[in-house]
Parts: C-alpha cells; structure tokens; sequence
C-alpha cells in the first residue's frame, strides 16, 4: 500500500525568505510523484511533477523539488516566497499508469509581509 | 485553466437525501476520477471511470456510484446522505496520453445537515 506523510501542517515564512515543505511517502514499488498547490476555494493546481529522470525537478512559480529515493522523500523548495505563494501544498503519489493518487494531509504556507 | 468544469459549486442536502453532482472534461480526456476533501484533509481517492466503465474504487461505500458519458462528462451520485459526506468533492480527467497528469476542476463544495 502507498500512504503520504507531509510533517508540517502550517509553515510560516516571512516574504522572501526560502521555505522547504517536507514529503515522505512509503511504497513497495515504484511511484510517479507530484506537488499541487490549492488556492482558497480553488481546485488543486499541479506545480511539478516527477516521472523519471533526473532527482531535481523544476515546475512553476520558482518552486522546484527533489527525489530522493534512499529517504523516500520528495521535499519542495522556493529560494524567495512571496505573499501570493500563501496557500495549501499537497504532495501525492502514484503507482503505474493507473491514475490513482495518494495524497498527503497538506501543509498551509503562511507568507508575512 | 484545466478544462474540467463541475457542477453546482455549492449545495446543501439533508441527511438521508440523495445527491448528483456533474464535470464536464475536455475532449479526448478518456479517463475521469473523483476524490472526497474533507476539511483539513488531502484529497482521496472514490473512484474512476475509463471509456464509460469503472475502472478502480477506492474505500468508499457503495452508495457512492458515478457515470461516464462519451461526451466526457460524468456524475457522481451519492445516495443516503450522512453528515460525514460534507466535503469538497473533486473531479480530475486526463488524456489517454497524460504522462500520469490529471487536471482538477474547482470542486463541489457539499453540505449535509
């Protein structure tokens, strides 16, 4: 079975400062990883995705993320937030080509002027 | 702008009654998946639909049922409504092609009371 654990809940971090929000998924197999961000009372937006390939992946707005297989982690990184990053982070999981995600608890980043 | 557009954005229902909620996808989006957010919590996984058949279920009862149409819209039918059933319900589609990429639509924000 797959599960996503994301360790921070809330995440404060004042403008332009950097911000890591952490991932750590199990898995007994091979998983397909991803990053949404959820905007209040929007759906959920894809930010990046890891398919294959090289660890570090880069998707939009500046943040990017690494795979790290031996830790079974997938953290999320931005060198400078801003006010408008100030929203919900998911991290989720898939397995194959079957379109199944898992998705952890979420992590509300909290950006200060 | 994912293309997937769900129907209503809000409702309230009472306990016991029965619920359709609607998406509509893009062309060509041949696979369409719904997940349950409650409060607080990451989205999870009820079920898919592939070419109008159901393809993979998630830990939810049956009384949660949907329809595929070909002209890519589906519904999400609950039946018996309880008050744990409150909840942003998500449609997610993606092409034959996705790379494991499906696209959110905004959400049906259900009440039950």
């Amino acid at each position: 079975a797959q599960s996503v654990t994301q360790l921070d809940s809330q995440v404060p971090v004042f403008e332009e400062a950097p911000v890591e929000l952490r991932c750590n998924y199990s898995s007994s197999v091979s998983v397909y990883l991803f990053w949404y961000v959820q905007y209040p009372n929007q759906g959920l937006q894809l930010l990046l995705k890891y398919l294959s390939g090289s660890t570090l992946v880069k998707g939009i707005n500046g943040f990017e993320a690494e795979f790290n297989k031996s830790q079974t982690s997938f953290h999320l990184r931005k060198p400078s937030v801003h006010i408008s990053d100030t929203a919900e982070y998911f991290c989720a999981v898939s397995v194959g080509n079957f379109n199944k995600f898992y998705f952890g608890s979420g992590t509300k980043l909290n950006v200060k002027p | 702008e994912t293309g997937v557009t769900q129907s209503p954005t809000h409702l309230i229902k009472t306990r016991g009654q029965q619920v359709t909620l609607r998406c509509s996808s893009q062309s060509g989006h041949n696979t369409v998946s719904w997940y349950q957010q409650a409060l607080g919590q990451g989205p999870q996984f009820i079920f898919q639909y592939y070419r109008e058949e159901e393809n993979g279920r998630g830990n939810f009862p049956p009384r949660f049922s949907g329809l595929q149409f070909p002209n890519y819209s589906s519904e999400l039918n609950v039946n018996a409504l309880e008050l744990d059933d409150s909840a942003l319900y998500l449609c997610a589609s993606s092409p034959e092609d996705s790379g494991n990429t499906i696209y959110f639509g905004e959400g049906s924000w259900l009440t039950v009371v």
